[in-house]
């Protein structure tokens, strides 16, 4: 079992470019959620999926930030126009069935915003 | 909404002592208290959590205690290592999400 993965670990985009972020859960769980750590903020709660269902999407910014899961082994975190203040770590976790439980998260993808 | 306050953003302690990190929540109904560590350069793991039908869970020279009451749980880690140093976050349940504290950073003093 290698984990949830997220691909890239880094990505560095220019201001007004398009990032898309990757997550492959791990196999067998139902529940996968985005978060977004800063030092200034600390984590955010961006969105959530359970059984590859958008169940709460209340963290994201809505006009430039979307996310998806197309299938039960991966889940894409979109964001349009990037701005300098999207510059964050982008971790992804996923856990058996999204309840009070223990989330995996993966090692992030750092992106950085020019 | 739930609110999660973790009162210390850093805390220092000899090698051998004991550390104590607190946390502070606001909503009753929450029944879940999970702790995650992150390291330097790392992801976040879990490390222990609690529920709510009991007050104390230990694993190894962990020991979380919650006081529902006072709706505040804490982390004790014991005999601490130079492997305790990490960021360590709290965070309490509200519906299917988990509401965060803000990190305490443990250092770990030779």
């Amino acid at each position: 079992n290698a984990g949830v993965i997220q691909t890239p670990r880094h990505k560095v985009t220019g201001k007004g470019q398009e990032a898309t972020l990757w997550c492959e859960p791990i196999s067998g769980h139902s529940a996968v959620f985005w978060y977004r750590q800063t030092i200034v903020q600390g984590l955010e709660f961006l969105t959530y999926f359970r059984n590859q269902a958008p169940i709460d999407d209340s963290g994201m910014p809505k006009e430039r930030f979307s996310a998806q899961m197309p299938n039960q082994s991966h889940s894409t975190l979109k964001i349009q126009s990037t701005q300098p203040q999207d510059s964050a770590v982008y971790l992804c976790a996923s856990s058996h069935w999204g309840g009070a439980e223990t989330l995996y998260f993966g090692s992030g993808t750092r992106l950085t915003v020019l | 909404g739930e609110k999660v306050e973790q009162h210390e953003s850093t805390l220092s302690v000899r090698e051998g002592d004991s550390a104590v990190i607190n946390c502070t929540y606001t909503d009753t109904a929450s029944s879940y208290f999970p702790w995650y560590k992150q390291e330097a350069g790392k992801s976040l793991h879990f490390v222990i959590d609690i529920r709510s039908n009991v007050d104390r869970k230990q694993s190894q020279r962990l020991i979380v205690l919650l006081d529902k009451k006072a709706k505040r749980f804490s982390l004790h880690i014991t005999a601490t290592q130079p492997e305790d140093s990490a960021i360590y976050f709290c965070a309490a349940d509200s519906n299917y999400q988990l509401i965060w504290g803000s990190g305490t950073k443990l250092i770990i003093k030779p």
